[in-house]
């Protein structure tokens, strides 16, 4: 089975701080995602990235930033967080064939006061 | 960018009964077209998916059928359980995108007993 982990599941964080969420997937997949999650508008892409130390911006990338230095792992950073980044937020990964499934983490949701 | 539509955004059903969520997309180029299901506090999971060259796919109670001509498709669920109540999205992706995943908004299924 696919296993997309993302470490933080709950974080409360204030605002002006720096916060790390990290992304770790086992299936040795081209493409990682971070997706944010928020009642009514679904889910809303905010960087991807096909391969390591590529990164492109997705729907809603501003305040944000990306990391990926192994395949493996993505990491979402907020430079500094606001309470308008209260969201939940889901990591993806999948194979760079076209037609292939995205598989989620759990998500971590994070409180920004 | 591929833009996808999701109707109805909730939808209640009576046990037993059939249930059918709608989506539309925009991108003719788009060819692979999952269905994922989260129950609440969950990560979203696949539940079915359908490619451009194929008409219907069928698995148990569920089902997804692809107009590519009106560019929508439908997941269709029958004989409806209580454990069928959770957030089902569609999504769309295509190679001309980079293999991103366009997301609808999201129908929020209430089955009840």
């Amino acid at each position: 089975d696919v296993k997309v982990t993302q470490s933080s599941r709950y974080l409360v964080k204030r605002t002006g701080e720096k916060v790390f969420l990290e992304c770790v997937q086992d299936m040795d997949h081209e493409n990682m995602f971070w997706y944010r999650q928020d009642p009514g508008l679904g889910l809303r892409l905010i960087y991807f990235s096909y391969d390591v130390k590529m990164k492109e911006k997705g729907d809603i990338p501003e305040g944000y930033s990306v990391s990926r230095e192994k395949k493996e792992r993505f990491s979402l950073i907020l430079e500094s967080a606001s309470t308008n980044q209260t969201s939940m937020y889901l990591c993806a990964s999948s194979h760079s064939s076209s037609g292939n499934t995205i598989y989620f983490g759990e998500g971590s949701w994070l409180t920004v006061v | 960018g591929e833009n996808v539509e999701q109707h109805p955004s909730t939808l209640s059903v009576q046990e037993g009964d059939s249930a059918v969520i709608k989506c539309t997309y925009s991108d003719s180029a788009s060819n692979y077209f999952p269905w994922y299901k989260q129950e609440l506090g969950k990560r979203p999971q696949l539940i079915i998916d359908i490619r451009s060259n194929v008409g219907e796919k069928k698995d148990q109670r569920i089902a997804v059928t692809l107009n590519k001509t009106a560019k929508h498709f439908s997941l269709h669920i029958t004989e409806t359980q209580p454990e069928d109540s959770a957030v089902y999205f569609c999504a769309a992706s295509s190679k001309n995108t980079g293999n991103q995943f366009y997301f609808g908004t999201g129908t929020s299924l209430t089955v009840i007993p």
